[in-house]
């Protein structure tokens, strides 16, 4: 099973911020938080990555509580290619490769 | 241009074929990987491989084999195909093994009827 919890779907209008949250509450201390998006019928893509700090690509905003229980996934604003399934998980180099395991995700529908 | 590509996108097939999947990365990257997305979507990893070091997941049953001739291109081959192994499989490469940044391909899409 996935270490990770993510609302099963989400909306967000066109050009508003799109907030995805994560439950990560097993994450260990060497374990980074990566968030990939799956568009239908392609490949899963990387958008962002971290460990404690919050981090900011041109892609979206990555923002990891204190204790690192939970993040969250901002894309700051949303346009309709932006509606994909984001996955959320958590892996460290020393993560044994059977329990990588990218679970369901949110699937997020931006609406014109 | 594409940076991990696979081939075929599609493949449908007889239950007992052996088939195999293809994938190529030009990013220069020294590890591959292959994924499996079932129906319900979860992507599971089922082999890492990285300067011919070969790391398996154990659930994964023995009638799938990678192979790799060079540390750019990772192949999937399966034998006596059964129905459940119908699924998406997706591959991957990264600079290193762990956790990096992996990108993966388009995917296959494999029915077995």
């Amino acid at each position: 099973d996935a270490k990770t919890t993510q609302p099963p779907s989400m909306d967000c209008a066109e050009g508003r911020a799109a907030n995805l949250p994560c439950n990560h509450s097993t994450i260990s201390g060497n374990e980074y938080v990566y968030w990939y998006r799956q568009i239908h019928s392609q490949g899963p893509q990387y958008i962002i990555h971290g460990l404690k700090n919050n981090e900011t690509n041109e892609m979206a905003s990555l923002i990891i509580t204190e204790d690192r229980k939970s993040s969250t996934l901002i894309l700051p604003h949303a346009t309709l290619r932006d509606t994909a399934v984001y996955y959320c998980i958590v892996r460290s180099p020393k993560t044994s490769y059977d329990k990588v395991i990218f679970g369901p995700g949110t699937s997020l529908s931006v609406i014109p | 241009d594409t940076a991990v590509s696979q081939t075929p996108k599609y493949l449908v097939t007889q239950m007992g074929n052996d088939k195999s999947i293809k994938c190529e990365q030009n990013l220069g990257h020294d590890t591959m990987y292959w994924y499996k997305q079932d129906s319900k979507k979860f992507l599971k990893i089922m082999f890492s491989y990285n300067n011919k070091e070969l790391i398996i997941n154990e659930t994964v049953p023995n009638r799938f084999s990678p192979k790799s001739p060079d540390k750019a291109h990772l192949n999937l081959h399966i034998n006596s195909l059964e129905l459940g192994d119908s699924a998406v499989y997706f591959c991957a490469s990264s600079h290193g093994g762990g956790g990096e940044t992996q990108y993966f391909g388009p995917g296959t899409r494999l029915l077995v009827l």
